[in-house]
């Protein structure tokens, strides 16, 4: 079975700081890898995503990840946060190839940028 | 419409009641999913449909909780006799390719 763990719950960065939420994923061949954010009581949206190829994936709003095979890994980073950067942060995968088309979600991060 | 849209956004509900939440996908998107997000959590997997039919319905908590897709776009997730631990967002999500989905805003169920 596929699953998540994002092992900071809460991080606070200071306006124009750099970023980096963990994840970690379980999974038993290449999966597929996402980063969605939740700002209060909107729905999810895609940052990125990974499926093969390059390693670095870029997305929306500056935001980047990469994914590493070795250490079961999909960090997601920015260079500078933003003060509307603040937001809830999920990571999730997906099963490549014929498996299981649903996300797993991990249980998410929640950064609060200070001025 | 331009993205997935769910009705209701909020619904209060008696314990034991039924309650229907709407999901109307982007169209021409043939998968559509259902998650459910309690407070403080990630989303969690409830059903998966391809076209009409449920092709992964192993995230269902148990029978009071049902989904249907007769046309193969709109859907409706269905809950009988609920409880105060059904109180949660639940969410849609629909793909085209099954690689990218699109979330909903949620429906926040409150059951008192």
């Amino acid at each position: 079975a596929q699953s998540v763990t994002q092992p900071d719950i809460h991080i606070t960065v200071s306006e124009g700081a750099s970023l980096e939420l963990r994840c970690n994923y379980s999974y038993g061949a290449t999966p597929y890898l996402f980063w969605y954010v939740q700002s209060p009581g909107q729905g999810l949206q895609l940052l990125l995503k990974y499926f093969s190829g390059d390693t670095l994936v870029q997305g929306i709003k500056g935001f980047e990840a990469e994914f590493k095979r070795s250490q079961s890994s999909f960090n997601l980073r920015k260079p500078s946060v933003h003060w509307s950067d603040a937001a809830e942060y999920f990571c999730a995968v997906g099963a490549s190839g014929t498996g299981r088309r649903a996300l797993t979600f991990g249980s998410g991060t929640r950064l609060q940028v200070q001025p | 419409g331009a993205g997935v849209s769910q009705t209701p956004s909020n619904k209060v509900t008696e314990k034991g009641k039924y309650v229907e939440l709407r999901c109307d996908p982007i169209s021409g998107h043939t998968a559509l999913y259902w998650y459910r997000q309690s407070l403080g959590q990630g989303p969690e997997f409830l059903i998966y449909f391809q076209g009409t039919g449920a092709a992964d319905d192993s995230g269902l908590p148990n029978d009071r909780f049902f989904a249907v897709r007769p046309e193969g776009s709109v859907s409706t997730l269905k809950i009988q006799r609920t409880e105060r631990g059904d109180s949660a967002v639940y969410l849609c999500a629909s793909s085209r390719d099954n690689t990218e989905a699109f979330f909903g805003q949620g429906t926040r169920l409150t059951v008192v």
